[in-house]
């Protein structure tokens, strides 16, 4: 079955860097585009950034754009998230997220990592 | 970027039907028909339950079902079942091929 497994969240301080990983299986990675989209705490679900099956295709929201970093190693079967310059309105639970197969529509989820940023 | 639009709160008792609205504009929900709607119980991960404005996953109870009309998309929910509770989001393929969400819609079973 599908797992999709994050990791790298924690307590971090503003204007400082954090590295998320997410680590897949059950599924041919290579093949899908993964996402993250984030929830802060109360709030809704929030789009992060989206990277091709193959890592070519890379889109961000406007409020990570320049900050935010998504790569992915498919020898690996990872996905990461490579966020700098943090602030306090990026503190939420961030998800990966796997596409259907060749289609734009978010099908799993795992189960989240949470990311505070806080002095 | 500006997330699609939903009502914060619907309600309904059981054995009711309920539906959630989703509006968006011609960049997203009414240029695409990739709009789907997940449920999110507290402290779970969201679930896909509508894909491609109708379509359901196997397993999702046929008392869900999705429509859209223009820049509006719809979820309605048959039958309410005490486990229906939950928040629902819509979300939407958009031209900038990113994705957005609505801002969520809280369901209550009285």
């Amino acid at each position: 079955q599908v797992q999709l497994v994050e990791s790298g969240g924690g307590v971090v301080q503003p204007g400082r860097s954090l590295r998320l990983s997410c680590a897949a299986s059950g599924f041919t990675f290579s093949t899908y585009g993964i996402h993250w989209v984030r929830q802060a705490p109360g709030k809704g679900l929030e789009w992060v950034a989206v990277i091709s099956y193959d890592g070519s295709d890379k889109y961000y929201a406007d409020s990570v754009k320049g900050r935010f970093t998504i790569s992915r190693d498919n020898s690996k079967n990872t996905l990461y998230l490579q966020m700098n310059s943090l602030r306090a309105e990026d503190t939420a639970v961030y998800y990966c997220a796997k596409d259907r197969f060749r289609e734009p529509t978010i099908d799993y989820w795992g189960q989240g990592t949470l990311v505070t940023v806080s002095s | 970027q500006s997330a699609l639009t939903q009502p914060a709160s619907v309600s309904g008792s059981p054995g009711q039907s309920i539906t959630i609205s989703c509006t968006g504009s011609s960049s997203d929900v009414g240029g695409y028909n990739y709009i789907s709607w997940y449920q999110q119980h507290p402290g779970k991960a969201p679930k896909l339950m509508i894909y491609e404005v109708s379509n359901r996953p196997s397993g999702v109870s046929n008392r869900f079902s999705g429509s859209k009309s223009g820049t509006t998309a719809s979820l309605t929910i048959s039958g309410l079942q005490a486990e229906d509770e939950a928040d629902y989001y819509c979300s939407s393929y958009t031209s900038s091929n990113t994705r957005v969400f609505g801002g969520g819609t809280k369901l209550t079973v009285l």
